[in-house]
């Protein structure tokens, strides 16, 4: 079964520069969320997306902006990179017509910043 | 706000059965979720409980869910090494909103 597709899987980059980690979720789900997890952190929610239009908003910082695109795939843009932005990344998607809710999280982009 | 309290860690013997618990205090949680984290890796679902619900099999994975007390558990029979994992129990208000985490229950089993 096709699984949520996350890329790049890894990045490093430096402090101060700009990172954009993007999320491909699984056929016929029209609900994107994005989770930061810190080292030895549980999942924090930062953003979510349902069809295109921002549905929640977490903890995430002015620094970071996102999107969802009309094929429903969504990017989260990072810039003014901290060493505290280094995690993984994790995006979910869930379909709305079930109405269970069950978010699948894709395998994560791991974030490195120097 | 929404707060998810877990145990650190449990340490099993492989072929005996795992208990890990979770507490919540958000009283409208409706949907509440078990996901399994190996290292490295993503976050797997395991399975999933609606609040109206008071128990859940699924083959190995039984979950128990006392609405009154607030306590989900995720029991694991005949636990194997390769169940060795940290597990996240994760709770949504409702459908569409997000997920609140607990702090992940580290899971080693011993041969």
């Amino acid at each position: 079964a096709a699984g949520v597709i996350q890329s790049p899987r890894h990045l490093i980059k430096e402090k101060r520069e700009t990172a954009t980690l993007k999320c491909y979720p699984i056929p016929r789900h029209d609900t994107v969320y994005w989770y930061q997890q810190g080292p030895g952190q549980d999942p924090q929610f930062l953003i979510s997306f349902y069809e295109k239009m921002q549905s929640d908003k977490g903890s995430i910082p002015d620094r970071f902006s996102a999107q969802q695109f009309s094929d429903y795939h969504s990017e989260l843009n990072m810039s003014s990179l901290e060493l505290g932005d280094s995690a993984l990344y994790f995006c979910a998607s869930s379909p709305r017509q079930g109405r269970t809710d069950t978010q699948y999280f894709g395998p994560g982009t791991r974030l490195t910043v120097l | 706000g929404e707060d998810v309290e877990q145990s650190l860690f449990l340490s099993v013997r492989e072929g005996d059965s795992s208990v890990i618990n979770c507490t919540y205090t958000d009283s409208s949680s409706t949907y509440l979720y078990w996901y399994k984290q190996e290292p490295g890796a993503g976050l797997q679902l395991l399975t999933y409980i609606f609040s109206n619900m008071d128990m859940k099999q699924d083959q190995r994975l039984t979950v128990l869910l006392n609405k009154k007390d607030k306590h989900l558990s995720l029991r694991i029979a005949d636990t194997q090494t390769g169940d060795s994992a940290i597990y996240f129990c994760a709770e949504s208000p409702t459908a569409g909103n997000k997920l609140t985490f607990g702090g992940g229950t580290r899971v080693l089993v011993k041969p």
